[in-house]
């Protein structure tokens, strides 16, 4: 079946410092890919998405491009701040079909 | 516009006893979705309601838990009973017909079983 591989973390990294998030899936066809995020206390929140090859999803100074050839879709930001800290779900989804999630990494950024 | 909610938001029960998970999506929302994430692992789909009916329950991990969406308005989810293995995160989502990739999330219900 299909499935979401992400780094598990924790990932500790100082204020302004670049920040990746990797994630690598399998699935049949060609699904579309999410980044959720969590913040403390709160719901997922819809971070960016892209829906097809070659798209890069954007929001918030987050980036990740959708990579067939390798099955990716890094999560990047050049440079985070304190109210970036979260935990990340990177996620897969055809349309109709379930989401499919990966196990979250969680990010704290340090001033 | 009030987001999804949840209730409570946290549960601690022992083991055999019985929990009822409460719903209200966005109003207007018809579909309606619930996911677990358990031990700090990856979120699990559960099931997805369309208005009152059950489009999918495939994800549902066995008959100890029930779920409802009696009027399509909120929906519960009963477990009972329960077990260790289902504590966990239990999360709500919900989404206007034609936008599946729409989803919004609530803060989820945290529960405990010891």
């Amino acid at each position: 079946g299909d499935s979401v591989t992400q780094m598990e973390g924790p990932v500790t990294l100082s204020e302004e410092a670049f920040l990746t998030i990797n994630c690598t899936y399998t699935a049949t066809g060609y699904p579309s890919l999410f980044w959720y995020v969590q913040y403390p206390g709160e719901g997922l929140q819809l971070l960016l998405k892209a829906t097809k090859a070659d798209d890069k999803g954007s929001n918030k100074g987050f980036e990740a491009t959708y990579r067939k050839e390798t099955t990716s879709f890094h999560l990047e930001k050049g440079s985070v701040q304190v109210s970036d800290s979260a935990v990340y779900f990177c996620a897969l989804s055809g349309y109709g079909q379930n989401f499919v999630f990966g196990p979250g990494t969680r990010l704290s950024v340090l001033p | 516009e009030a987001g999804v909610t949840q209730f409570p938001s946290h549960s601690v029960i022992e083991k055999g006893q019985t929990v009822t998970l409460r719903c209200d999506p966005i109003s207007g929302h018809d579909n309606l979705y619930w996911y677990r994430r358990v031990m700090g692992k990856e979120i699990k789909f559960l099931l997805h309601f369309v208005k009152e009916s059950k489009q999918d329950e495939s994800g549902m991990p066995n008959n100890r838990f029930l779920a409802e969406r009696t009027g399509g308005t909120y929906s519960t989810l009963k477990v009972q009973p329960a077990e260790l293995e289902d504590s966990g995160v239990y999360f709500c989502a919900s989404s206007q017909i034609g936008e599946y990739f729409e989803q919004y999330f609530g803060p989820g219900t945290r529960l405990t079983v010891t």
